[in-house]
């Protein structure tokens, strides 16, 4: 059974910052894997998608990257903003279904 | 306007009560999907429709029925049976395999 695991579990940091989100799957047989922000009480807006036979995707001051074979894929956020403040999920697409993380809760302070 | 539709943004359940949330989409997509969200947990998939009158289990579908009679709406019935209802509760639709799109939710409250 697949098992997402997204570490920090919640993270605050400066304006300016560059970060790093960690997701983790256990099983490296996926489609493709899904980064998700979620503003409090809202539904979920994708960031980006990333297919298991590629290794980044990129959008603006966002980068995601997929090692299919360690099982991890990180998001990177440059020069952080106030309006990033959010929590982020990740997802990886198996045969049916997606499967979430429980996602990190990011702060961003200015 | 094109787009997922939740109905109501919040709802109360009484002990014994059937209620029933509304998911509407005029994207034209097949697929429909309804999760359930717990505070700092991920979403848990309820229930699924690939198609029109056709619809599959999740991971947590003990409590809950659905029905998919028409391609924009796959309304979802939390049923008395389901004894710890309160979560925020999500649609969405798929054109798919690839990805999904998300509505805005409806949070379930129990008096």
């Amino acid at each position: 059974k697949q098992e997402v695991t997204q570490i920090p579990a919640a993270l605050s940091v400066p304006e300016g910052e560059n970060l790093v989100l960690n997701c983790s799957f256990t099983d490296s047989a996926i489609y493709n894997l899904q980064w998700f922000r979620q503003d409090p009480g809202k539904g979920l807006t994708s960031l980006l998608l990333i297919q298991s036979s590629q290794r980044e995707q990129t959008s603006g001051r966002l980068n995601a990257s997929l090692d299919k074979s360690s099982g991890r894929s990180t998001l990177y956020i440059a020069a952080s903003q106030p309006g990033d403040s959010a929590t982020y999920l990740c997802a990886v697409k198996g045969a049916q279904k997606l499967v979430f993380g429980q996602g990190t809760r990011l702060t961003i302070n200015p | 306007d094109g787009g997922i539709t939740q109905s109501p943004k919040y709802l109360f359940r009484k002990e014994g009560q059937n209620v029933t949330l509304s998911c509407e989409q005029n994207l034209n997509h097949d697929a429909m999907y309804w999760y359930r969200q717990d505070p700092g947990q991920g979403l848990r998939l309820i229930y699924y429709s690939q198609i029109v009158n056709d619809f599959q289990k999740g991971d947590i579908a003990e409590g809950y029925s659905v029905s998919r009679e028409k391609k924009e709406s796959f309304p979802l019935t939390v049923t008395s049976a389901q004894k710890n209802p309160t979560a925020f509760y999500l649609c969405a639709t798929g054109p798919g395999a690839e990805t999904q799109y998300f509505g805005p939710g409806t949070r379930l409250l129990v008096l």
